[in-house]
């Protein structure tokens, strides 16, 4: 079974730019989260989708990041402009309906200079 | 609301002694305890989980950690370590199903040959 795969791998921009984040689930898990770890600090949640929907976004920090999952697959998590603040460390989980576990992708490491 | 509490940011440990890696939670009701670890350049992998039943849990790599109601604790635990556990460990919480887990900041573990 293939796992969770996230692009790109690193990603340097400088602020004000628009810099997009994919995750691919694994195959027929219906839950995927977007979860952010800035350097030295705890791995924060950002977003939960139940396939195409939000089931609960209540830790995005601003109306500067967007994410989407259209048809319910991989999902896209749009940071625009950035900012400094936003650096860190992009990780994307998903899980099947009714598991506890979660499995988490390698992660996107965002710098903006 | 819960949280995860890592009070060691680096623990040191001889190859072949025994090591523990501090973990105390918070959640209002049961709580599911999860811990997670990150080697270089990965991603976060999962080593074991606690959601009911015996206290001790078994996990990867040859990891095991003890539920502690009283306290509240889940302290991550392996008899002899190996310079090959050296990594990023985290704690983390979620009160049931598919909810969002809270992450504590997580414990850097060397071993030293």
């Amino acid at each position: 079974e293939a796992g969770v795969t996230q692009f790109p791998s690193h990603s340097v921009i400088e602020k004000g730019q628009t810099v997009t984040l994919r995750c691919d689930p694994i195959s027929g898990h219906d839950n995927l989260y977007w979860y952010r770890r800035v350097m030295g600090k705890e791995i924060k949640f950002l977003l939960h989708f139940v396939k195409e929907s939000k089931q609960d976004e209540s830790g995005m920090p601003n109306n500067r990041f967007l994410a989407e999952r259209t048809g319910g697959t991989y999902s896209t998590l749009k940071v625009q402009p950035a900012e400094l603040e936003d650096s860190g460390v992009y990780f994307c989980a998903s899980s099947r309906t009714g598991s506890s576990r979660a499995f988490f992708g390698q992660g996107t490491r965002l710098t903006v200079v | 609301a819960q949280s995860v509490a890592q009070p060691e940011d680096q623990v040191n440990v001889a190859e072949g002694n025994p090591l523990t890696v501090k973990c105390t939670y918070s959640v209002s009701g049961n709580p599911y305890l999860f811990w997670y670890v990150q080697y270089p350049n990965r991603g976060l992998q999962f080593l074991l989980k606690y959601i009911t039943g015996d206290n001790l849990v078994k996990g990867s790599y040859g990891f095991e950690a003890e539920f502690n109601k009283s306290q509240t604790s889940f302290h991550l635990k392996k008899p002899s370590a190996l310079v090959s556990d050296s990594a990023l460990y985290f704690c983390a919480v979620r009160d049931g199903g598919n909810t969002p887990l809270v992450f504590g900041k997580g414990t850097r573990l060397s071993v030293i040959a």
